[in-house]
């Protein structure tokens, strides 16, 4: 079955410097979810998506802003990244209804030089 | 959504059942308890969720008590591959509104032992 897709899996940026992550929902999955996992920390909510329309924020930075796309694409923007947002980006989607059961994608790995 | 209460370790032996508690106290009656679980640095992979009555598919079973107070997620039959850190997270079911995040706790390290 397809699942989740994220890119880059991998990403390396200099302090101040904007990174782009890329989430590609299961097909038919109209909500996208955002989470932060810092090293040796439980995974944080940051931002999630419904129809294209932002539903639900938590603890994300003013420096960073996510979309929805008309595909049900999400980009998550990083600009004047800091050492700290070094982290795993893991997204997930869902079909929005019902008991809405998340799956996540294999992650993005953000290391902030 | 209710908050949960997990041990921070436990080991299995290798072949015989895993049984992951998990305390809910302050649950309420339309949350539902999801498990999911993260091999290191993977993403968390979905396992079961269940609303009052026991569930089962095929990697895992979840019991939950009369009381909706507690559960308890069971592998019959671990695998080192089921080495992970195992998240029992309560949320309530999508009615429409917002709010439906996954707010993972510290989970259970489960170690499978040879």
């Amino acid at each position: 079955a397809a699942g989740v897709i994220q890119s880059p899996r991998h990403l390396i940026k200099e302090k101040r410097e904007t990174a782009t992550l890329k989430c590609y929902p299961i097909p038919r999955h109209d909500t996208v979810y955002w989470y932060q996992q810092g090293p040796g920390q439980d995974p944080q909510f940051l931002i999630s998506f419904y129809e294209k329309m932002q539903s639900d924020k938590g603890s994300i930075p003013d420096r960073f802003s996510a979309q929805q796309f008309s595909d049900y694409h999400s980009e998550l923007n990083m600009s004047s990244l800091e050492l700290g947002d070094s982290a795993l980006y893991f997204c997930a989607s869902s079909l929005g209804t019902g008991t809405d059961t998340q799956y996540f994608g294999p992650g993005t790995r953000l290391t902030v030089l | 959504d209710a908050k949960t209460t997990q041990p921070p370790s436990m080991d299995c032996a290798e072949g015989r059942a895993a049984n992951l508690p998990c305390n809910h106290s302050t649950i309420s009656g339309n949350e539902y308890v999801y498990w999911y679980r993260q091999i290191h640095s993977q993403g968390p992979q979905y396992i079961i969720h269940g609303l009052k009555n026991n569930e089962t598919n095929e990697m895992a079973s979840l019991i939950i008590t009369e009381d909706r107070k507690s559960s308890t997620l069971i592998l019959p039959h671990a695998t080192l591959r089921d080495t992970a850190v195992y998240y029992c997270i309560v949320r309530v079911a999508r009615s429409g509104g917002s709010n439906y995040k996954l707010t993972f706790g510290k989970g259970t390290l489960l170690t499978v032992n040879p």
